[in-house]
């Protein structure tokens, strides 16, 4: 699997757009990108994934550039429960073995 | 629904001692997988099973044992605890087989401290 860059820490103000950058500039054709999350010490959250088209759901967008090798997670209207660390994975596929790094520590506050 | 349910939550052993961590889905999946996360660090992958009968090595295997007893239970053993295995244990699910629209669910995770 492809590796990912990401950055160790944001902070965003609580209302506004949290906007989580991520590189993988080694991702192949077949490869998705992944986000996950971890609020304090739970268990990780999917939250959204994609191959080359842009993606939302009820709890992200996924911005992929053209030529696959970034993406950034969007979360329109940051909340303090959005406060997590937030992982970005590049696979295979959703039943492939996920290879987590240290993801960003994204802080919301007032 | 339950989703990943572990057992126990918390646990303390001496070095030396042994015990099994246990994981149960109630999603139908086909693929589970042991994680384990040391302070500020990411997730390390165990052992996984990719479907029922099969099991496989991941990044950090040693000193552990698993076994899929069935298609919802993937059970973590240690034969002999060091404090090295100290971590917090995160049990997953997935569908498997390709990309998924809901990829993994994971479990709250088993805090285990070995002394």
């Amino acid at each position: 699997d492809a590796k990912t860059t990401q950055p160790p820490s944001m902070d965003c103000a609580e209302g506004r757009a949290a906007n989580l950058p991520c590189n993988h500039s080694t991702i192949s054709g077949n490869e998705y990108v992944y986000w996950y999350r971890q609020i304090h010490s739970q268990g990780p959250q999917y939250i959204i994934h994609g191959l080359k088209n842009n993606e939302t759901n009820e709890m992200a967008s996924l911005i992929i550039t053209e030529d696959r090798k970034s993406s950034t997670l969007i979360l329109p209207h940051a909340t303090l429960r959005d406060t997590a660390v937030y992982y970005c994975i590049v696979t295979t596929g959703g039943g492939n073995k996920l290879t987590f790094g240290t993801g960003t520590q994204l802080k919301v506050e007032l | 629904n339950a989703g990943v349910t572990q057992t126990p939550k918390f646990q303390v052993l001496k070095t030396g001692q042994s015990m099994t961590l246990q994981c149960a889905q109630d999603m139908n999946h086909n693929s589970m997988y042991w994680y384990r996360q040391d302070p500020g660090m990411g997730l390390r992958l165990i052992y996984y099973s990719a479907s029922e009968g099969t099991t496989d090595k991941g990044e950090v295997p040693n000193g552990y044992n698993v076994s899929r007893l069935n298609k919802r239970e993937f059970s973590l053993r240690l034969e002999s605890a060091a404090p090295s295995q100290t971590s917090v244990y995160f049990c997953a699910s997935s569908e498997g087989g390709g990309p998924r629209r809901i990829g993994y669910t994971f479990g709250s995770g088993t805090r285990l401290t070995v002394v």
